[in-house]
């Protein structure tokens, strides 16, 4: 049964810190995605790479937030210093093709809570 | 203002009732309108996804439907079951990746 696999589940961790958030998209999709679920904006799109090259990163704060795939199997997150607005369940999808009208498939979300 | 409304933002049914869950978008260009189920502390997950040429969907008891004219859409589920409990989300995609989110309405299906 393939899945997207999120590490860490939850995360706690002080301002200031940095978290690193990983994804393992399904083997075979090509489309990888980074959102953001909160209870006030719902969920909004972060960044997404194809073929493991950034599409599009305009949802992300980039003063503090990167993301990467060092390679097909692994996305990675990453939050440099954390705040306490970043708390959020994020979530990581792939996709197989282009993406555009396909099943985006979604992981289980790391739960940040930044103190 | 949202791009993406939907409402009712909660619903109570009773076990077997039926139920019709509302979308409404204003974002342009449109390439695609889905639904996902997402369950409490669970990723979202797809029910449908209909194309601008598509005006009806079905997937078990889940019946989406689409009139890109008036920019709408609505969620069916017939013979609701416990199972159902959870938040259903409409999804508006553009004609690149990006997907935009509505609030979500909140369903409790009571025994």
């Amino acid at each position: 049964d393939a899945r997207v696999t999120q590490t860490p589940r939850d995360k706690v961790t002080e301002m200031g810190q940095e978290v690193t958030m990983r994804c393992q998209p399904i083997l075979g999709h090509n489309t990888v995605f980074w959102y953001r679920q909160t209870m006030m904006q719902g969920l909004e799109l972060l960044a997404y790479f194809r073929n493991r090259a950034p599409l599009d990163d305009s949802g992300m704060p980039k003063d503090r937030f990167s993301a990467e795939m060092p390679d097909a199997t692994l996305a990675t997150l990453k939050i440099q210093p954390s705040e306490p607005r970043d708390s959020a369940v994020y979530f990581c999808a792939s996709a197989l093709g282009r993406g555009l009208q396909e099943t985006q498939y979604f992981g289980p979300g790391t739960r940040l809570l930044v103190l | 203002k949202n791009q993406v409304e939907q409402s009712p933002q909660s619903l109570i049914i009773l076990e077997g009732k039926n139920c019709t869950l509302q979308c409404n978008y204003t974002v342009s260009p449109f390439s695609n309108l889905r639904w996902y189920k997402q369950d409490t502390g669970r990723g979202p997950v797809s029910l449908t996804i209909m194309t601008f040429s598509e005006n009806t969907k079905s997937n078990g008891r889940y019946t989406a439907t689409l009139d890109a004219d008036t920019k709408q859409s609505s969620l069916h589920i017939t013979a609701s079951q416990l199972s159902d409990s959870a938040s259903y989300i409409c999804v508006h995609g553009d004609s690149s990746y990006k997907l935009i989110f509505g609030s979500g309405t909140r369903l409790l299906v009571r025994p």
